[in-house]
């Protein structure tokens, strides 16, 4: 069965940096875009990057655009989000999931990320 | 950008009730919309993807109608462990797609 796992979250600064990790098992990981989806806490559903299968093709929401960069290792069946620059507004439960068709069929568990001073 | 609006923001429901939730877009989406479900500290997962297609094991009680800009999710005899969250997604302008602000089901 489809696994995503995330790693990676913690306590930073703000203006510090995170790298996140998502590992994934039970797909073959090159055939499928993916994508980083974050939720602060209480609150909704946030969509923040998305990679094309080969990693060519890579797009970011405004309030990231610039501070975040997502990519991937298909050898090692793994995708990953530099963040920098961050802010406490960046506080969130940062989830990946598959990009199947146009919609996001499978959800890792998520990994937790505290900015805060 | 396509703002969705879901409505209620919280129900308070009694087992094997029926339960509708609404999803409205800013403006015409096909049927581009999909559903997600999640339970307190889980993470969401798909329920009904192109407006009224269920996700493979999803219960029969969980359906999905509408297109253009308004939609309904429907569940057909609540059980208790449909406790949720209900986001609806439309994926129009994918990659950026967006998000309805959630619609929170509490079982009586």
């Amino acid at each position: 069965q489809v696994q995503l796992v995330e790693s990676g979250g913690g306590l930073v600064k703000p203006g510090g940096s995170l790298r996140l990790s998502c590992a994934a098992s039970g797909l073959t990981f090159s055939d499928y875009y993916m994508t980083w989806i974050r939720q602060a806490p209480g609150k909704g559903l946030d969509w923040v990057s998305y990679i094309s299968n080969s990693g060519r093709t890579i797009y970011y929401a405004d309030s990231v655009k610039g501070r975040f960069t997502i990519s991937r290792d298909n050898a090692k069946n793994s995708l990953y989000l530099q963040m920098n620059s961050l802010r406490v507004e960046d506080s969130a439960i940062y989830y990946c999931a598959r990009v199947f068709s146009n919609f996001f069929d499978y959800w890792g568990q998520g990994t937790l990320v505290t900015v805060s001073s | 950008e396509i703002v969705l609006t879901q409505s209620p923001d919280f129900q308070s429901v009694t087992p094997k009730e029926k339960v509708t939730i609404t999803c409205r877009a800013s403006q015409s989406i096909d049927r581009s919309l999909h559903w997600y479900q999640q339970k307190p500290d889980q993470s969401p997962k798909l329920l009904i993807k192109y407006a009224s297609q269920s996700f493979s094991g999803v219960p029969s009680r969980f359906s999905g109608s509408g297109s253009g800009t308004d939609f309904t999710l429907t569940i057909n005899g609540l059980e208790p462990e449909d406790a949720a969250t209900y986001y609806c997604h439309q994926s129009s302008t994918l990659p950026h797609s967006s998000f309805g602000q959630g619609t929170k089901l509490e079982i009586k």
